[in-house]
């Protein structure tokens, strides 16, 4: 069974950092491109960005509203995606979710963790 | 940036009745492989989002099928034949054709 377990979320004051991690079950987790979305309390789905499996180049794509603040990264010995959050702003308070891609599809969520950036 | 746009934002629809949601991409969806990287999600109260839909039409395994996907380049269509409780919800179309992008979200609720 797959399964996407994210951790790291909680309480932070704006500028400060949090990282995400999200560890993966179930499947072969260096194959897959892996993407983080998140959604804003009551707001719609909002992509975050992606990283590709080391085979296609291990580079990652970030949305316009945080690049240069987050940058994702993959440790596939630990089966672990990473998202490091810095300079931090109250409107990245959100619910963030690990989703791996399949062929242009997200075919696995995590359940998803709660960053709030309030001060 | 593809921007996705869904409509209508909200659809209140009496059991058994059918649904449907329209999504319009600014720009075509086709990728250069040929594919058309549209998928559609729900989101029921308090859950993730789950994938129903990829590629248009190909339904995920375990879907019912009263969900249907449709359209090609710019305009695409999720239709619910007959709406049931447990579709109650939030849908969402997404592109993958370049970068990735949702729709806004349509609610389901039920008259």
């Amino acid at each position: 069974e797959v399964q996407l377990v994210e951790s790291g979320g909680g309480l932070v004051k704006p500028g400060g950092s949090l990282r995400l991690s999200c560890a993966a079950s179930g499947f072969t987790f260096s194959n897959r491109w892996m993407s983080w979305v998140r959604q804003a309390p009551g707001k719609g789905l909002e992509w975050v960005g992606r990283i590709k499996r080391n085979a296609d180049g291990g580079t990652t794509d970030l949305a316009a509203p945080v690049k240069g603040r987050f940058t994702i990264s993959r440790d596939d010995s630990k089966n672990t995606l990473y998202l490091q959050m810095n300079s931090l702003k109250t409107e990245d308070t959100a619910v963030y979710y690990c989703t791996s891609e399949y062929y242009g599809h997200l075919d696995s969520w995590g359940q998803g963790t709660l960053a709030t950036v309030s001060s | 940036d593809i921007v996705m746009t869904q409509t209508p934002l909200s659809s209140p629809v009496a059991l058994g009745q059918p649904a449907s949601i329209s999504c319009r991409s600014s720009q075509s969806l086709v990728h250069s492989d040929g594919n058309t990287y549209l998928s559609w999600l729900q989101q029921r109260p308090g859950q993730p989002p789950r994938v129903l839909i990829y590629k248009i039409s190909n339904r995920i395994s375990g879907v019912p099928d009263r969900f249907s996907g449709s359209g090609a380049g710019t305009d695409f269509t999720l239709k619910i034949s007959r709406v049931e409780a447990e579709d109650v919800g939030v849908y969402y179309c997404m592109q993958a054709t370049l970068g990735l992008t949702f729709g806004g979200g349509t609610k389901v609720e039920i008259k």
